[in-house]
Parts: C-alpha cells; structure tokens; sequence
C-alpha cells in the first residue's frame, strides 16, 4: 500500500458544526502532517506528528485541533470554524526529514 | 526567512515543444529540494527529490536538475496529460519537519 486515504473527500460544515477529517497511512511512515491549501495558492504547513507526537504547530487557531491516535491514523478535529477556514485540507506522511513526502488526496471543506 | 520562487507562474506550450520550469531557494542550508505534480482539486504527487548541487533525475519526460540556487524542471516533448501545475518545495536543515512551497507553474499542454 503506497496512499494515504483521506476522508470524507467533501465536507459541508455550519460554523457551529464539529465535525472530524481523517487520514490513514500504511507504509510505516513515521512523520504525518496536516497541509491547508487556498484556491490557486501552495500548501501551507499546519502540523508535524513525529512518532504519534506533536513536533510543530505553525501558529494554527485553536479551532484546529489535531490528533494521532496512532502511527496509522491522524485526524483534524474542526470547531467553530469560519467561512475563511474553506479550503483543500492535505494529508501528507513520510520516512523523516529529507524524504519524499506522500500526499493524499485532500479534503475539500466549505465553511458555510 | 526561508523562500521558493517559480516561473514562470503559468506556461502554454504546444504538444511537442520542449519547455524549463525554474525554482529558485533560499534556505537556510537545502536538506532537500522536492518537485510535485498537482492536478485540479487533487493532493499532490511527488515526482523528485535533489539532494545536492550537480544532481540530475529523470522520469519519462521530465527531469530534475539541482544548482546551489535553483532547480530546473525540464519537460521533452510534452503530452496533453502532462498539463497540471507543477510545486517546487524546499526543506531545510535543522528548521521544521516540513515543506516551503512556491506558488507553483500552471503548464497547459495544447494538441
């Protein structure tokens, strides 16, 4: 298995809403990250898991809350988001630093 | 501060007619420059990784080449299916586990 399966593909979200993005990996990478992409603009870094610890967090609102439940799984946990938050949420995992990272697919939220 | 700079930011070429995408970088030591190909409303997919100046990769009709300063991504004789934009990412030593991004080449490919 060479994905990373991220789910749901879409999302339709209130601004009161909680819901939950997941992503799943089974290539034994030991880096997982969180990746925010606006309409015509590159990936942004949101946050690095490094064997199931959180490592960085680039200065996410609190609305954001990440887990890594274990070396297979991370979820964005989404709270009390606003329209601006809209946008592809990216998956990404990797062996460490300096390898190449495997994206998946993304998430594609609306903030309504 | 870190920065990645591509051009041009968007590209039209006919089928056929061999082009360069250029990557520029400033980091603060390159642990790894990555090239990314990225189709609409899709994740990225990885293409290469340059370790160091001098290196050279190839994939089809693509190949990745590494200066001290940049990175070139040439495209021979390109295909239709091979119009997506094109992401060039740096890594540095000893800073955060993650990518800088440039804002990418839009490469469309005309019959």
């Amino acid at each position: 298995d060479t994905e990373v399966t991220q789910t749901p593909k879409h999302l339709v979200m209130g601004m009161t809403n909680k819901k939950s993005l997941k992503c799943e990996q089974h290539m034994g990478h030991r880096a997982m990250y969180w990746y925010k992409q606006k309409a015509k603009k590159p990936p942004e870094l949101m946050f690095v898991y490094s064997y199931e610890k959180l490592s960085i967090n680039e200065s996410v609102p609190s609305r954001f809350s990440p887990e890594c439940p274990n070396s297979s799984l991370l979820n964005l946990h989404l709270h009390a988001l606003q329209p601006e938050d809209s946008a592809l949420y990216l998956c990404a995992s990797s062996h460490g630093t300096g390898t190449g990272y495997t994206f998946g697919s993304g998430t594609r939220l609306t903030v309504v | 501060e870190d920065q990645v700079t591509q051009s041009p930011e968007a590209l039209r070429l006919q089928e056929g007619e061999s082009s360069s995408l250029n990557c520029s970088y400033t980091v603060s030591g390159l642990r790894g420059l990555f090239w990314y190909r990225q189709d609409p409303g899709k994740g990225p997919e990885f293409l290469f990784t340059l370790y160091s100046a001098g290196e050279e990769k190839e994939k089809e009709r693509l190949k990745a080449t590494l200066t001290k300063k940049e990175s070139f991504l040439h495209i021979t004789a390109p295909k239709p299916e091979d119009s997506a934009t094109y992401l060039c990412a740096a890594q540095a030593r000893g800073g955060a586990d993650g990518l800088t991004f440039g804002k990418g080449t839009h490469l469309i490919i005309q019959p």
